[in-house]
């Protein structure tokens, strides 16, 4: 079975471009996550879908940042205009179940260098 | 809202020694703890988590964490490191009752192995 997918994994872009970042989560798994970590930082909660639907979005950080899931399958976080602050870490995960208890299977991450 | 606390950022170690790599948590409700590690160039893995009964939980590769609610600690222990060990360490956790299931990590421990 695949694991999380995100694609790119690594992207270097310019202060004020666009960026979107692409997450496939296992197949049959309805929550997805988004965290972040800021180098020296510590990984951070950005949001979580439960299918098509925000669940919670408390850790976005501004209204620069959209994420969307189309049809509950794969996600994008796009970033724009994009700052130097947002270069870091982001990760993807998924869930089955969406229970506290439930496992969150992370992806590799995508490197987002903003210069 | 929970914190984490991991005490050393990076924890250098021969090999067949034994390691622990210590957390400490902060909450007002009652949480689920995990540990997550990551190997270069790879995404998170779970290696255990704890949700109740005993206090001693094992997980993959020989790891093991004891929770102790007293101390509100989580500490992870190996009697016996691999060089395929080398790798940075999160401990995390999630509140256990419904709502957000967002993880809060800690920023992380770096386990070198030396041969």
């Amino acid at each position: 079975e695949a694991g999380v997918t995100q694609f790119p994994s690594h992207s270097v872009i310019e202060k004020g471009q666009t960026v979107t970042l692409r997450c496939d989560p296992i197949s049959g798994h309805d929550n997805l996550y988004w965290y972040r970590r800021v180098m020296g930082k510590e990984i951070k909660f950005l949001l979580h879908f439960v299918k098509e639907s925000k669940q919670d979005e408390s850790g976005m950080p501004n209204n620069r940042f959209l994420a969307e899931r189309t049809g509950g399958t794969y996600s994008t976080l796009k970033v724009q205009p994009a700052e130097l602050e947002d270069s870091g870490v982001y990760f993807c995960a998924s869930s089955q179940w969406g229970l506290a208890l439930d496992t969150q299977y992370f992806g590799p991450g995508t490197r987002l260098t903003v210069l | 809202a929970q914190s984490v606390t991991q005490l050393d950022s990076q924890v250098p170690v021969f090999e067949e020694a034994p390691v622990e790599l210590r957390c400490n948590y902060s909450s007002s409700v009652s949480v689920y703890l995990f540990w997550y590690v990551q190997y270069p160039n790879q995404g998170l893995q779970l290696l255990l988590k704890y949700l109740s009964g005993s206090t001693l939980v094992k997980g993959i590769n020989g790891f093991e964490a004891e929770f102790n609610k007293s101390q509100t600690s989580f500490h992870l222990r190996k009697p016996s490191v691999h060089i395929s060990d080398t790798a940075e360490y999160f401990c995390a956790v999630t509140a256990s009752g419904a709502g957000s299931y967002q993880l809060t990590f800690g920023k992380g421990t770096k386990l070198s192995v030396i041969p």
